[in-house]
C-alpha cells in the first residue's frame, strides 16, 4: 500500500532564507504523481507544484522547487527566500493508480512552517 | 474563475443530529472529492465522484454517512446521526478528470465541524 511519510511535525525559518520540507513516499507502482499542497489557517489546500514519476527534471514554480530523488523515493519541497505569508501547513501527496483505474490522492501528516520576521 | 466553493464554514451541532456540507466544484469539473481531514492529520478520502456517479465511495461509513451528486455538479455530504468523533474539516476538492497523474485537485475552503 503507498504511504507518504512526513518526519517533520513543525520547522521554523528565518525571513529571506530557504527552508527545505522532507517527504519521502513508499509504492510498488513505476508511475506515479508526487503533490505538494499548502494549507493556511484559513484551511483550503492550495495547490504548489507537482513531480510526475517520470519527469527528469525537478519542478520549479516561482519559489517553490521540488527535489525529486527517485531511487530514495524522497520528493523534498525546497522554498527560497521564505516570506511571512508561507507560515502553514505543508502536506506531501502522492498520486498513484489502482486496480479499478482509480487515482487516489493520500496525504501524508503535514509539516507546520513558521517563517520568523 | 471561482474555485471550489463550501457551505456553510462552520457548524457546531450537538451529537446525534443530522448536519449536510454542500459543494459546487469548478465549472467544468467532472471529479469532485469529499475528504476528511481530522486534527493535526492529512485529509483522507471519503468519497470520488465521476460526474454522478460514485465510484471510489469504499472509506465513507455508511451508516450515518451519506453523498449525493444528482446532476453531476454541485454535492452534499450529511452525517446522521452526528457522533463526537466525526468532529473534524471536511474539504470538497474537485478536478478536471482522473485521466492522467498529474490533473491537479483544487480544494474548497473546508467545512468545520463541531459535534458537541
Amino acid at each position: 500500500a503507498q504511504k507518504i511519510t512526513q518526519t517533520q511535525p513543525g520547522m521554523f525559518v528565518q525571513e529571506k532564507e530557504a527552508v527545505t520540507l522532507d517527504c519521502t513516499y513508499d509504492t510498488s507502482d513505476q508511475s506515479y504523481g508526487l503533490f505538494w499542497y499548502k494549507q493556511p489557517s484559513s484551511g483550503e489546500m492550495i495547490f504548489l507544484i507537482y513531480q510526475g514519476s517520470y519527469d527528469e527534471q525537478n519542478a520549479t514554480e516561482g519559489r517553490y522547487s521540488l527535489n525529486f530523488q527517485k531511487a530514495r523515493k524522497s520528493a523534498n519541497l525546497v522554498i527560497s527566500a521564505s516570506q511571512l505569508g508561507d507560515s502553514a501547513m505543508y502536506f506531501c501527496a502522492m498520486r498513484e493508480a489502482r486496480m479499478d483505474s482509480s487515482y487516489k490522492l493520500i496525504f501524508g501528516s503535514g509539516t507546520r512552517l513558521l517563517v520568523r520576521p | 474563475e471561482a474555485g471550489v466553493v463550501q457551505s456553510p464554514r462552520y457548524k457546531i451541532i450537538e451529537k446525534k443530529q443530522p448536519v449536510a456540507f454542500w459543494c459546487n466544484p469548478i465549472s467544468g469539473h467532472n471529479t469532485l472529492y469529499w475528504y476528511r481531514q481530522n486534527l493535526g492529520q492529512g485529509p483522507e478520502l471519503l468519497i470520488r465522484y465521476e460526474n454522478e456517479e460514485a465510484v471510489d465511495d469504499s472509506q465513507l461509513p455508511k451508516d450515518r454517512f451519506s453523498a449525493e451528486r444528482l446532476k453531476g455538479v454541485d454535492s452534499t455530504l450529511k452525517i446522521q446521526p452526528a457522533e463526537l468523533g466525526d468532529s473534524a474539516v471536511y474539504l470538497c476538492a474537485s478536478s478536471p478528470t482522473t485521466d492522467g497523474f498529474g490533473n491537479t485537485i483544487y480544494f474548497g475552503e473546508g467545512s468545520w465541524l463541531t459535534v458537541v
